[in-house]
């Protein structure tokens, strides 16, 4: 079945690099996500990737894909204290009915010391 | 502004007291989606719809009802509360599952039913 794995918790200090962990399941994912949620928001879209890439960078934001162990990472480079939040890793799934889905992970919150 | 809106953001409720959550959104998209954030769980989806007239159940979908009569709303409906519904609940919606947008999510509505 479909399932999306993140690791719950992690503590970096400020300017340090953060690496944020994801496993999934679907072999058939085109793209997968990395979202942030801050408290008492919503989810805002950070980043993606497709399924043939194995790094993309934008600015802070390094995402790694290894394909052939289903894992998925996102390194945010001198981590502030405002990356302060909550990270989802999501897969856009093709379903048995031929419609996509989005699964997404638990969420892994990241906190950031002073 | 592109958005998602969602109203009330705060709800405090009694059981069985019927109570609808409303989702707007001005982006055209076809695709909308609720789900419920609970600790330790992630996000899970209740419903979704891929056009107006057309919605189907995600993975907890039971106390829940949803309609889709205009391409722009797609209120969450609880017909009898309980309080195992109390949650953190999210609207969103994307312009394709496949591609590179994401999903564009609503600010939450946190619902507490005594």
């Amino acid at each position: 079945g479909e399932d999306v794995e993140q690791s719950l918790f992690l503590s970096v200090r400020e300017g340090d690099s953060s690496v944020i962990n994801c496993t999934y399941t679907d072999s058939s994912s085109t793209y997968l996500y990395w979202y942030k949620q801050e408290p008492g928001a919503g989810l805002q879209l950070l980043t993606y990737i497709f399924s043939n890439m194995d790094m993309k960078q934008d600015q802070r934001l390094t995402v790694l894909l290894n394909k052939k162990d289903k894992h998925l990472s996102l390194r945010i480079a001198d981590t502030q204290t405002g990356d302060s939040a909550i990270y989802f890793c999501a897969e856009s799934a093709l379903q048995a009915s031929g419609t996509y889905k989005y699964i997404f992970g638990t969420g892994t919150r990241l906190k950031v010391l002073a | 502004e592109a958005q998602v809106t969602q109203n009330p953001r705060y709800l405090i409720t009694v059981t069985g007291k019927k109570l609808t959550v409303t989702c707007s959104q001005n982006m055209n998209h076809e695709y909308m989606s609720w789900y419920r954030q609970d600790p330790g769980l992630g996000l899970r989806q209740i419903y979704y719809s891929m056009n107006v007239e057309v919605t189907d159940k995600g993975d907890v979908p039971e106390g829940y009802k949803v309609s889709r009569k205009e391409k722009r709303n797609f209120p969450l409906i609880l017909e009898s509360p309980s309080p195992n519904q109390t949650s953190l609940y999210f609207c969103a919606s994307s312009l394709s599952l496949t591609g590179v947008y994401g999903y564009t999510f609503g600010s939450g509505t946190r619902l507490t039913v005594v």
